[in-house]
């Protein structure tokens, strides 16, 4: 079994949407939670980063963790096609060197 | 600025070849790590260099893969005796000094890894 386990989709949805994304987790050693978003042919590059267990917002993302359950989620409010692309979560265990594992992404189609 | 850039940007090679894979980080990045990334699967840990610490190597799958960081800037991942299931995405990112909590890894656009 993954350490962390990530629907690979694809979903789809219309404009305007809200998009729903999630990771479940075994290790409650991972302390650091991240998602990150990746274009075709891109790198990833990082949305959003949270520490503690709760939301926190940015724009029309909100990312929520938690930890007592070891499951995370990302929203995307008012989803545009730009929106679409593939959504990686990612974690990382205190001190441990920022090594990151990450989750194998969801494929997210926003439709016009 | 500049970020994190990757050569070559595709690489095919026959099956028992060895490969070089390029890094170049972004400019006062201390830290790099290398990730590789199948098809349809998210990315795997493969290697991190921090400084002049000794790199965590824990996530290199065998013996056929090395990498090295000259003068802590570019980073060269090699492969050895290529095999099929070699390919894969090699991404590479680049942060600030690791320290609690962690600094944000900017990634390259990755090398994409045929092996015929």
């Amino acid at each position: 079994q993954k350490e962390v386990e990530q629907d690979p989709g694809p979903l789809s949805v219309p404009e305007g949407a809200i998009v729903s994304l999630n990771c479940t987790y075994s290790n409650s050693a991972f302390q650091y939670f991240m998602w990150y978003r990746q274009y075709s042919r891109k790198g990833p590059e990082l949305l959003m980063y949270t520490y503690s267990s709760g939301n926190k917002e940015d724009g029309r993302f909100t990312a929520q963790v938690d930890k007592s359950s070891k499951y995370i989620s990302l929203f995307i409010r008012d989803s545009q096609p730009s929106d679409s692309a593939t959504y990686l979560c990612a974690m990382r265990k205190k001190a441990a060197g920022n090594k990151l594992t990450f989750g194998g992404g969801t494929r997210v189609l926003v439709k016009p | 600025g500049a970020g994190v850039s990757q050569s070559p940007s595709n690489k095919v090679t026959e099956k028992g070849k060895d490969v070089e894979l390029r890094c170049d980080p972004i400019s006062g990045h201390t830290a790099l790590y290398w990730y590789r990334q199948s098809l349809g699967q998210g990315l795997e840990f493969l290697i991190y260099f921090q400084g002049n610490s000794a790199p965590d190597k824990s996530g290199l799958p065998s013996d056929r893969f090395s990498a090295e960081r000259t003068g802590g800037s570019v980073s060269t991942l090699t492969i050895q005796r290529t095999q099929q299931e070699d390919s894969a995405v090699y991404l590479c990112a680049s942060s600030l000094e690791s320290i609690e909590p962690p600094n944000e890894q900017y990634f390259g656009p990755g090398t994409r890894l045929t092996v015929t």
